[in-house]
């Protein structure tokens, strides 16, 4: 079975980092695009980042310079650093395999950037 | 970068109704074009990809069409299942891929 399981978030204080992991199964992160999609609290879906098959890399301008998406292939896991974080980066975040659409999904886990 | 309209932004139907949702490309993507469907506090499902393909799975009431700009999302038949929110989505050439703002779809 294809599958996304996020882990990570949590409440953390403006200019926090924290780690967002994202295991699959089912298929190999590395042979596929994977993306970052984030959702604030009762708002809609904003894609954040994403890493080709190539190791090529893309951020969303809200982003930039402060996140890094990355991947481990021996762990078939995904990953997003966040840094600086900032009180609009309050979201349910997700991972996703992208082939120009987004599937499956994980669960998401939520990021607080609260004081 | 590309932006997504989608109207309308909440509808109100009776079960068994036909259901119509547009969405809009600030740009021709092509069919480049794909629906969602998501439940409160569950992540997206992808319902349409490339403007009109159904996702395995996914009940046959739920069609889309479109192409360029403008494009269309149908339910034939409104199931109390089908209580969520819709979204668009564009994949044009190079990121970031955009989203619309939504449409929550609720039973009369």
């Amino acid at each position: 079975e294809v599958q996304l399981v996020e882990s990570g978030g949590g409440l953390i204080q403006p200019g926090g980092s924290l780690r967002l992991s994202c295991a699959a199964s089912g298929f190999t992160v590395s042979s596929n695009y994977m993306s970052w999609v984030r959702q604030a609290p009762g708002k809609g879906l904003e894609w954040v980042s994403v890493i080709y098959s190539g190791g090529s890399t893309y951020y969303a301008d809200s982003v930039k310079g402060r996140f890094t998406i990355s991947r481990d292939n021996s762990k078939n896991t995904l990953y997003l650093q966040m840094n600086s974080l900032r009180a609009e980066d309050t979201a349910v975040y997700y991972c996703a395999r992208d082939k120009g659409w987004f599937d499956p999904w994980g669960q998401g886990t939520l990021v607080t950037v609260s004081s | 970068d590309i932006q997504m309209t989608q109207s309308p932004s909440s509808l109100s139907a009776s079960v068994g109704d036909r259901v119509t949702i547009t969405c809009q490309a600030s740009q021709d993507i092509s069919n480049y074009l794909n629906w969602y469907q998501q439940k409160p506090g569950k992540a997206p499902k992808l319902l349409i990809y490339d403007a009109s393909n159904l996702e395995t799975g996914v009940p046959s009431r739920f069609s889309g069409s479109g192409s360029g700009t403008d494009f269309t999302f149908t339910i034939s038949s409104l199931q109390p299942e089908d209580i969520a929110t819709y979204y668009c989505q564009q994949y044009d050439n190079l990121p970031p891929k955009t989203f619309g703002p939504g449409t929550k779809v609720d039973i009369k």
